[in-house]
């Protein structure tokens, strides 16, 4: 596609449940970021990938938390044992080359209610 | 690490007037100020951004500043129209570090 793909728009769970998040970058574009939006902030760093491997996960709140990005494409964010706390909008970006100073694209989000 | 402010967190204005938004940042080393506008709903989408090597930058009714020594950069839109609703995040990140900082948004109120 055009741009960054993310799916589902929104996903409501129970609280104690397994997520999964899919982000589909746009192609050729080979590093992937995931970042948190709660409501009112702006988006905040979670994990970035270059290739298959993640490159820095600084961003990820705790060990309930797992991404990966096993051929270097589609991504997959992966919540455990989900909290209301961790309702928010996911939100994935793509870069065509791991730059910092270069745009990053992001795609629409994913909304994650935990209930 | 860095930490990016970002003011007023509402602005109201009418069609046709000016919008300025600004942002402060503690890392000295940043080197890349993108601006994201965020429709309700969607994705931050970039409309400018600015590298620390260029002082101001303009894209017909937006345009970035800079200051590096002060370590703020501002947003300004200019003749304002109804469809610039929306809220606007300032980020910075540098050469080597992956990750964009953002601030905590301004929402835009233009009205008719």
């Amino acid at each position: 596609g055009a741009g960054v793909s993310q799916t589902p728009s929104n996903k409501v769970t129970e609280k104690g449940k397994y997520v999964e998040l899919r982000c589909d970058p746009i192609s050729g574009h080979t590093a992937l970021y995931w970042y948190r939006q709660s409501l009112g902030q702006g988006p905040e760093f979670l994990i970035y990938f270059q290739g298959t491997g993640a490159a820095d996960d600084s961003g990820l709140p705790n060990d309930r938390f797992f991404a990966v990005r096993p051929e270097g494409s589609v991504s997959t964010l992966k919540i455990q044992r989900t909290e209301r706390g961790d309702s928010a909008v996911y939100l994935c970006a793509s870069r065509f080359k791991p730059a910092g100073d270069t745009e990053a694209f992001f795609g629409q989000g994913t909304r994650l209610t935990v209930v | 690490g860095e930490n990016v402010e970002q003011h007023p967190s509402t602005l109201s204005v009418q069609e046709g007037d000016s919008a300025v938004i600004k942002c402060t940042y503690s890392d000295s080393a940043s080197n890349y100020f993108p601006w994201y506008k965020q429709e309700l709903g969607k994705g931050p989408q970039l409309i400018i951004d600015i590298r620390s090597n260029v002082g101001e930058k303009k894209d017909q009714r937006i345009a970035v500043t800079l200051n590096k020594t002060a370590k703020h950069f501002s947003l300004h839109i200019t003749e304002t129209q109804p469809e610039d609703s929306a809220v606007y995040f300032c980020a910075a990140s540098r050469t080597g570090f992956q990750k964009l900082v953002f601030g905590t948004g301004t929402r835009l109120l233009v009205s008719p």
